[in-house]
């Protein structure tokens, strides 16, 4: 059963860079059929896709937040890792990482995405 | 930028039938979105329970239904629990872009 568990300082200063890291157990990330990705969430409102990442180092990113971001893949490690640059506290949310399967049927002849397994998130408040 | 919209909230009596849709401001949503149904419970990280506009996890209970319906995505609850009270997202993916798009949420009153 994979599991992911993100991790990181809870408090960040304004201005400054936010970084966490997912690391993933029960699994390999090294797998063709995955994509990792992150979503945030702040106080009271809902879900925002970051980004995502492929084993093999190609991301993807929120274009409203594109400028800001960097993802980046440690497979020997089996973690991926987000940052935010220039944060405000418009960045104060519960960060969550996420498995995304993308796999073929051959039977059905079907593409399928399935955003599976979540962590459990962890809270980021930017404040000075 | 793609926008996806759901109802705010709805409200459903127990052992009734409701169904949450989830529409694109561009335009139809269709299985080439693959939208993906979760449930979020305060203080809980969501939970997956439909993929690719219909198809089911293992652990997904059978009086939950993903379809596409008059060119939206729609999560249909069949016999409603007191616990399926909760907030639901719908997230919709723009393979060409490889971007998701996270609808607003759909809070869900059982009473």
């Amino acid at each position: 059963q994979v599991q992911l568990q993100e991790s990181g300082p809870g408090l960040v200063k304004p201005s400054q860079t936010l970084s966490l890291t997912c690391t993933v157990s029960g699994g390999s990330m090294s797998s063709g059929d995955y994509y990792w990705s992150w979503i945030r969430q702040p106080p009271g409102k809902g879900l925002e896709w970051i980004g995502h990442i492929y084993y093999t180092g190609s991301s993807f990113y929120n274009p409203s937040l594109k400028s800001r971001l960097s993802i980046s893949v440690d497979t020997s490690k089996n973690q991926f890792s987000l940052k935010v640059s220039s944060v405000t506290a418009a960045d104060t949310a519960v960060y969550y990482c996420a498995r995304v399967v993308a796999h073929y049927d051959i039977l059905t002849g079907h593409q399928h995405y399935d955003m599976d397994v979540w962590g459990q998130g962890t809270t980021v408040t930017v404040s000075s | 930028q793609t926008v996806v919209t759901q109802e705010p909230s709805l409200t459903v009596s127990p052992g009734g039938t409701v169904t949450l849709t989830c529409a694109s401001t561009t335009g139809a949503v269709t299985s080439g979105y693959y939208p993906n149904w979760f449930q979020q419970k305060p203080g809980q990280a969501p939970r997956a329970l439909i993929y690719s506009t219909s198809n089911k996890h293992s652990w997904t209970p059978d009086r939950f239904s993903g379809s596409l319906l008059g060119g939206q995505a729609a999560l249909t609850l069949s016999g409603v629990q007191p616990e399926d009270e909760a907030e639901y997202y719908c997230l919709l993916y723009l393979a060409g872009a490889q971007l998701w798009v996270f609808g607003g949420g759909t809070k869900l009153t059982v009473l």
